[in-house]
């Protein structure tokens, strides 16, 4: 049983439309994470997200994108509006011990 | 060039044989961290070295960290065409939200 669980696996949404990535971590802990990755290029860094408030963002991560914890479990990616170059892989993870991480399998979104 | 870059971006070896992954870096770090992907997967925690160490194994894959060269190797050894995937590595700096920052990743392709 995977212990960071995010849905959808896959997700096609027209350019312009918004769209909420979910992440469902089972056990509970602090230190949460976004990175995304275009096909075929490296995992970029986006949002770390500790004790309900944002930590640390990236370039990448504009005011079109958003993260919460609505109810103290889900963790949430929300993109506005999206664009034909939001199109990737996208990777929640949670902080594992002392420095490591666990992944989700995570969600492809496709913007048409 | 950005942190953590992997050579060579691509290994096509024969089953049995070794493979050899590289890491660069640019910056100090507090540990290194290898990951696999499968085609269209997530990622998969492999191993984490930490800034004191020199070596450490897990299984057939021995990774080697060298600070002052600010370089780590991965190596499978007796590889097996399931070996078949990309390699990441991963470096943590102490942002305050230990931001893990991937490299371009070497994809390895064994051959049956």
């Amino acid at each position: 049983e995977p212990e960071v669980t995010q849905t959808p696996s896959h997700q096609v949404t027209q350019m312009g439309q918004e769209v909420i990535l979910r992440c469902v971590p089972i056990s509970n802990h602090l230190y949460f994470y976004w990175y995304r990755q275009i096909l075929g290029q490296k995992v970029e860094f986006l949002v770390s997200f500790y004790n309900n408030e944002i930590s640390e963002k990236s370039e990448i991560f504009d005011d079109q994108f958003s993260v919460e914890r609505p109810d103290g479990s889900n963790f949430t990616l929300k993109i506005r509006s999206t664009k034909l170059e939001d199109s990737a892989m996208y990777f929640c993870a949670r902080l594992t011990g002392f420095y490591g991480y666990t992944f989700g399998s995570g969600t492809r979104l496709t913007v048409v | 060039s950005q942190q953590g870059e992997e050579d060579p971006q691509a290994l096509s070896i024969q089953e049995g044989e070794n493979a050899t992954m590289n890491c660069s870096y640019k910056t100090s770090i507090n540990n290194l961290q290898w990951y696999r992907q499968n085609s269209g997967r997530g990622l998969v925690h492999l191993i984490l070295i930490r800034s004191n160490e020199r070596e450490k194994h897990s299984g057939r894959l021995r990774v080697t960290l060298d600070t002052s060269k600010k370089s780590s190797s991965l190596l499978i050894t007796a590889s097996r065409a399931a070996d078949t995937a990309s390699y990441f590595c991963a470096t943590d700096r102490n942002t305050g939200g230990f931001k893990t920052i991937f490299g371009a990743g070497t994809r390895l392709f064994v051959k049956a």
